[in-house]
């Protein structure tokens, strides 16, 4: 019955590989997010998705693509992976679209790109 | 660039002593969240401050909104090791256009 669930947990993999990082959201909410936290624990937060629609887009490199087949799933495409993209990427939702609104995160997926 | 700073980086209390994390904004905010991180583990949410001035208490936590809307602060009062984590703040900046802000967060260790 988790409210936020990320696979894989943990996800190594080779510089130039492609990769999928899933997100699906049992709690009925609106928008979904995506973060990255390097390991220094800074969080950015890097994309936004409400109702399908994306509604930011940080400075994020186009080999990131979010995609979202419906409400309660948002996943994270990667690109020629670089060395630079280990990180923790959390998946996250709120109820609206309102940057007032609390988050709810995902456990977290630890990338490590070798 | 970062416009929610949050300090101190780190920090070391004796487990009984008190604990506090300050958040500063140049800009001022539309309201602040908080955000508990135990080690290995997600953000989990604690609380939302709106009005200026507002202080709301959870047990040994006292959170407290500036005058000014600029600043915040957590206290952790008599701390335990339950207590262990990365302490975020995290604020609307501007129009809200870019969704939260978060600090870089202050990482509590407490010393049994």
């Amino acid at each position: 019955d988790t409210a936020v669930s990320q696979t894989p947990k943990y996800l190594v993999t080779q510089m130039g590989n492609d990769k999928s990082i899933k997100c699906e959201q049992n709690l009925g909410h609106d928008t979904m997010y995506w973060y990255k936290q390097d390991s220094k624990k800074f969080l950015k937060i890097m994309f936004s998705y409400n109702n399908k629609e994306l509604i930011i887009n940080e400075t994020v490199p186009n080999r990131f693509s979010p995609k979202s087949p419906d409400k309660a799933h948002l996943n994270l495409h990667i690109n020629s992976l670089e060395l630079g993209d280990s990180a923790v990427y959390f998946c996250a939702s709120s109820q609206v679209n309102l940057p007032l609104d609390t988050q709810y995160f995902g456990p977290g997926t630890r990338l490590t790109v070798l | 660039g970062q416009q929610v700073m949050q300090i101190p980086q780190y920090q070391h209390v004796q487990e009984g002593e008190d604990f506090t994390t300050y958040c500063n904004s140049s800009t001022t905010l539309s309201n602040i969240q908080w955000y508990k991180q135990r080690p290995g583990g997600h953000p989990v949410f604690l609380i939302q401050l709106v009005k200026s001035g507002e202080v709301k208490k959870q047990k040994r936590l006292t959170f407290q909104f500036g005058e000014a809307k600029k600043n915040s602060s957590l206290h952790i009062t008599a701390t335990q090791t339950t207590d262990v984590g990365t302490y975020f703040c995290a604020g609307i900046v501007g129009g809200g256009a870019d969704g939260l802000t978060f600090g870089k967060g202050t990482h509590l260790i407490i010393q049994p």
